[in-house]
Order: structure tokens, then C-alpha cells, then sequence
């Protein structure tokens, strides 16, 4: 079955950045879009880009472009999500999701990753 | 910029029927705009509710489904049930690979 594994919680320093990793099983890796969502605190989800797998081209939401980086390892099917000059604002847990092609929905979601960022 | 709007709150009673929409800020939402819709439950990830506008995700019950009313997307439950009480959030695909999520809507079944 479809699986999306991402790394563990993380504290991190406002300035710093952290890197968040989501591994797949069960499917070929380089067939699913990868997409990242966030969800502060309370409040709702909101996209933050996709990665296609197969060449690693991305697209990222206007909010994040020039902070926001995702990348792949097709080697071990984990594809990776880094955000720079982290804020408390940026506190949340971060979701990947997988796109089956040009589907234009999230078919598989992954448990989430909560990043805190506090001084 | 266009923003996706979706009603904040909404309660039903046990058995009803009740139809959450999904619009925009500027234009009317089509098809190729590719609808979906979201379940979310406190402390739990998303789950795939409706896709492609009317396209019910594997396992999901008949009682969920979605449409284009007007000049909204729109899901509609039928029969509402006390585990239905949830966020419900849609995702509209904007075109150049970017996507963009409703503010959500809070149901309650009571």
C-alpha cells in the first residue's frame, strides 16, 4: 500500500532554517507529484508548492518563493522540503501529499512533521 | 490575487442534508478549475474526500458528493452523521502548477 513517512518534529531558532523529509513506498516514486501543505496552529491549510519527481522541476506558492526549497533523492524515493529564515509564524505542521500524475488533487497524505520555531 | 472562499461554520442535524460551497473572490468556479474536497479531523491529517469536481476518493461513502452549483464548487453530504463533524476544505487548481486551499468550514452535526 501507499505509504508517506516524514521525519520527526523539530525546534529551530528564528533565522534558522529546517529540512523536512517524506519518504515513499508502494508506488513508483517518479509517477506522483509531491505537493507540501502547512497548517499553523488553529488555523487552516495552505499550499506551499510541488515537485515532480521525474526531472525535479517545482512550483511554489507566491508566499514562499525566495524561502522555499523542494528537492528529491529518487535513489531512496524521499523527496524534501527546506524553509529558510524561519519566523514564529512558520510554526506548524507540515504536510506531503501525493498527486497521481496531472490528477490535480492530493491522493495520499503524510502523518505531518510539527516544526516549532521559538527562541 | 484570487482567493478561494469557503463559508466558516455550518451545523446540520443527524440525518440531514447539508451542502458546503466553495467559491472565488473573482470569477466563477468551472471544472477546469478541478475542485476537491478535504475531511480533517483535530490532530489527524487530511483525508480525500472528492476529486476532479465529483469524483468520490476509494472508500469514501455515497453520501458524500460533489457538483458545481452555480457559480461554485460545492460538496454535499446526505444523511449527515455525528462523525461527519469536521473541517471540510476544497483545493482549486489555479493553473501554471499552483493551487490554492478554501479558509475551511467547521461543521457541526448537532
Amino acid at each position: 500500500q501507499v505509504q508517506l513517512v516524514q521525519s520527526g518534529a523539530e525546534v529551530k531558532k528564528p533565522g534558522a532554517s529546517v529540512k523536512v523529509s517524506c519518504k515513499a513506498s508502494g508506488y513508483t516514486f517518479t509517477t506522483y507529484n509531491m505537493h507540501w501543505v502547512r497548517q499553523a496552529p488553529g488555523q487552516g491549510l495552505e499550499w506551499m508548492g510541488i515537485i515532480n519527481p521525474n526531472g525535479g522541476d517545482t512550483s511554489y506558492a507566491q508566499k514562499f518563493r525566495g524561502r522555499v526549497s523542494m528537492t528529491r533523492d529518487t535513489s531512496t524515493s524521499t523527496v524534501y522540503m527546506e524553509l529558510s529564515r524561519l519566523t514564529s509564524e512558520d510554526t506548524a505542521v507540515y504536510y506531503c501529499a501525493s498527486e497521481k500524475g496531472a490528477t490535480y488533487y492530493f491522493e495520499y497524505w503524510g502523518q505531518g512533521t510539527l516544526v516549532t520555531v521559538s527562541s | 490575487q484570487t482567493v478561494v472562499t469557503q463559508e466558516p461554520s455550518f451545523s446540520v442535524s443527524p440525518g440531514g442534508t447539508v451542502t458546503l460551497t466553495c467559491g472565488l473572490s473573482s470569477g466563477s468556479v468551472s471544472t477546469t478549475y478541478y475542485p476537491s474536497w478535504y475531511q480533517q479531523t483535530p490532530g489527524q491529517a487530511p483525508r480525500t474526500l472528492i476529486y476532479n469536481t465529483n469524483t468520490r476518493s476509494s472508500g469514501v461513502p455515497d453520501r458524500f458528493s460533489g457538483s458545481i452549483l452555480g457559480n461554485k464548487a460545492a460538496l454535499t453530504i446526505t444523511g449527515a452523521q455525528a462523525d461527519d463533524e469536521s473541517d471540510y476544505y476544497c483545493v482549486m487548481y489555479m493553473g501554471s502548477g499552483i493551487y490554492m486551499f478554501g479558509g475551511g468550514t467547521k461543521l457541526t452535526v448537532l
